[in-house]
């Protein structure tokens, strides 16, 4: 059975840099096809997908944030920790982590800007992160 | 990035209804379309993955068709615990970017 928890501080001023982590079990990161993503939510609003690292540590970022994400992986501790520089007030959500599986049959997946994942499954059960001064 | 709408933004249904929730995609994805169901407080849920391909566990009432840009969730006989925001997600390209939701509500 495959569990993903998320971890961190829930309130965090602004322009503080904002540290989760993502603790798995049931999977290893280090087995071929196998990623762990972020995905926020603010209040009353959509999903927004963050970052996906992979087994290989190819690491995807969104555009519009990637200038203050960073997301590594630690395969023996079963962790993934992402990281957000310079926090808004915008910034409050709630932050989820998810395994996911890269389609490894297609010679295209991973190339040229292409993902091609099987969707996000399980996800954590969430961390809603406020920043407040 | 890939824009991805859904439609319509919320509907009302009632138990035993077939509802048909759609997401179009700003360029071809292939069939690299997944749809989630997410209830008040909880995490999204993985339904439908490649656009048609019914998640381990999830009730064969919830089924996918499409293919390029243009895709559809269809529930065949609606159920109470159906009642939630479902949202599509694309995974062909970086950012995986997800629709804005729908929601289904209890006429």
């Amino acid at each position: 059975q495959i569990t993903l928890k998320e971890s961190g501080p829930t309130l965090v001023k602004p322009t503080q840099t904002l540290t989760l982590t993502c603790t798995f079990s049931g999977f290893s990161l280090s087995t071929t096809g196998v990623g762990v993503g972020w995905i926020r939510q603010p209040p009353g609003k959509a999903l927004e997908w963050l970052a996906l690292i992979y087994w290989h540590d190819d690491k995807r970022y969104s555009p519009s944030l990637q200038s203050r994400l960073t997301i590594t992986k630690d395969t023996s501790k079963k962790q993934v920790v992402l990281t957000m520089t310079n926090m808004d007030p915008v910034d409050t959500a709630t932050y989820f982590c998810a395994h996911t599986l890269r389609d490894i049959s297609s010679a295209s997946a991973g190339a040229g800007g292409r993902d091609m994942n099987w969707g996000f499954d399980p996800w954590g059960q969430g961390t809603l992160v406020t920043v407040s001064s | 990035d890939i824009q991805m709408t859904q439609s319509p933004s919320s509907l009302s249904a009632s138990v035993g209804d077939r509802v048909t929730i759609t997401c179009r995609a700003s360029q071809s994805i292939s069939n690299y379309l997944n749809w989630y169901q997410q209830k008040p407080g909880k995490a999204p849920k993985l339904l439908i993955y490649v656009a048609s391909s019914l998640q381990s566990g999830v009730p064969s009432r919830f089924s996918g068709s499409g293919s390029g840009t243009a895709f559809t969730l269809t529930i065949s006989s609606l159920q109470p615990e159906d009642f939630a925001t479902y949202y599509c997600q694309q995974s062909y390209r970086t950012p995986g970017t997800f629709g804005q939701g729908t929601k289904v509500e209890i006429k």
